[in-house]
């Protein structure tokens, strides 16, 4: 059964900081991996989708990386800011039957101080 | 913004009465999903649909029941609502074309007293 981890649960910098969240997963056999972030009380926002046959993707400040066969992925943030504040999920998408859904972590609460 | 309403947004309700959420998408994409998140369990899927009547059941669907009879509308049902089943409740959407990509609505907050 595929399991998803997110360490640490809590993170506090300060603002202007490069910081890397971190994201591991116990089944190599996925389609993809998501990054989501998520505002208290709110939905979640997809941030970026990594593709099994790909090694990174970039999206502004963010630059998220997959190693499949090691099971680990990570969340890259430039030069962070107080807004970038939320808590930071991973979910992948497994190979095996049913891979219509996503297993997710259980985030990565991200606070920049000013 | 993916064009996902979930309706009500904030609902307390009973134990023992049936509640149904309503996930409403504008743009006829084929993948529609339910998922709760809870403290401690993170978010974890209910069932989920691949076209209009057709859905199956993902982890945690035990207490629960779906229907899709329009594209753009997919219904969640507690048929007997439990306490257990306080939480807050997610819709999702996503295509093939997309790389299959999931996209939220806002989530419906369920208090069951």
């Amino acid at each position: 059964k595929q399991e998803v981890t997110q360490i640490p649960a809590a993170l506090s910098v300060p603002e202007g900081e490069n910081l890397v969240l971190n994201c591991s997963f116990t089944d190599s056999a996925i389609y993809n991996l998501q990054w989501f972030r998520q505002d208290p009380g709110k939905g979640l926002t997809s941030l970026l989708l990594i593709q099994s046959s790909q090694r990174e993707q970039t999206s502004g400040r963010l630059n998220a990386s997959l190693d499949k066969s090691s099971g680990r992925s990570t969340l890259y943030i430039a030069a962070s800011q107080p807004g970038d504040s939320a808590t930071y999920l991973c979910a992948v998408r497994p190979r095996e039957g049913g891979s219509e859904k996503l297993v997710f972590g259980k985030g990565t609460k991200l606070t920049v101080n000013p | 913004d993916a064009g996902i309403t979930q309706s009500p947004r904030h609902k307390v309700t009973e134990t023992g009465t049936p509640v149904t959420l309503r996930c409403h998408q504008t743009e006829n994409h084929r993948y529609m999903y339910w998922y709760r998140q809870d403290p401690g369990h993170g978010l974890r899927l209910i069932h989920y649909s691949y076209g209009v009547k057709d859905t199956d059941k993902g982890e945690v669907s035990d207490g629960y029941s779906v229907s899709r009879s329009k594209t753009e509308d997919f219904l969640l049902t507690l048929e007997s609502a439990t306490s257990s089943q306080t939480s807050v409740y997610f819709c999702a959407i996503s295509e093939p074309e997309w790389g299959y990509e999931q996209y939220f609505g806002p989530g419906t907050r369920l208090t069951v007293t």
